[in-house]
């Protein structure tokens, strides 16, 4: 059974930093690309992060570009976000998902951990 | 960009609905359907426009091409009320959704 456990998240004051973690199981982790999605209360989904199946390629979204970065540890089948420069409008649950090996989607989530940015 | 409609559709057990998703310009050949219930995280429903993801049930149903794409839910059941949000497959580099329709009773 394909499993996606976040962890890590908190409050944490503007300017702050947070790592959030994601442990996989279940599934050949080396052969799957990884992402954060994250969803601010009451608002929809964003994607926030990508990282390929060898952490060779990594994106972002502009919002976040420069001040978080996205990273793999294969050996230990886990991805992280590390978060810096924290914002008020960072809050939100931060979902773990799975890129589908067939398409441009997320097949598995997690079920999120909740980073509230707040003095 | 992505627009969802409607935003909120209220409805029926039993009923057939259709929730739309469109774009203003073709950004994609493709997309995906997600479904969350409160709480919860998203769940995929539907890829590749029209491909039921494994285990779920044959009510749910996608199609469309171009700038617009449904996701019709034949008979609705209690479990389906939610908020459901299509996502294009639009470029490699960014991912986005649409803004989400949430059908409730």
């Amino acid at each position: 059974e394909v499993q996606l456990v976040e962890s890590g998240g908190g409050l944490v004051q503007p300017g702050g930093s947070l790592r959030l973690s994601c442990a996989a199981s279940g599934f050949t982790f080396n052969s799957y690309n990884m992402n954060w999605v994250r969803q601010a209360p009451e608002k929809g989904l964003e994607w926030v992060s990508h990282i390929s199946s060898s952490g060779n390629t990594v994106f972002h979204t502009d919002s976040v570009q420069g001040r978080f970065t996205i990273f793999r540890d294969n050996a230990k089948n886990s991805v992280y976000l590390q978060m810096t420069s924290l914002r008020d409008e960072d809050t939100a649950v931060y979902y773990c998902a799975r890129d589908s090996s067939v398409a441009a989607d997320f097949d598995y989530w997690g079920q999120g951990t909740q980073v509230t940015v707040s003095s | 960009r992505m627009t969802q409609s409607p935003s909120t559709l209220s409805a029926s057990v039993g009923d057939r609905i259709t929730i739309t998703c469109r774009a203003s310009q073709r950004v994609t050949s493709l997309l995906a359907w997600y479904q969350q219930k409160p709480g919860k995280a998203p769940k995929l429903l539907i890829y590749k426009t029209s491909s039921l993801q494994s285990g779920v049930s044959s009510r749910f149903s996608g199609s469309g091409s171009g700038t617009e794409f449904t996701l019709t839910i034949s008979s609705l059941q209690p479990e389906d009320f939610a908020t459901y949000y299509c996502q294009p497959y639009n470029t490699y580099s960014a991912w986005t959704f649409g803004q989400g329709t949430k059908v409730e009773i």
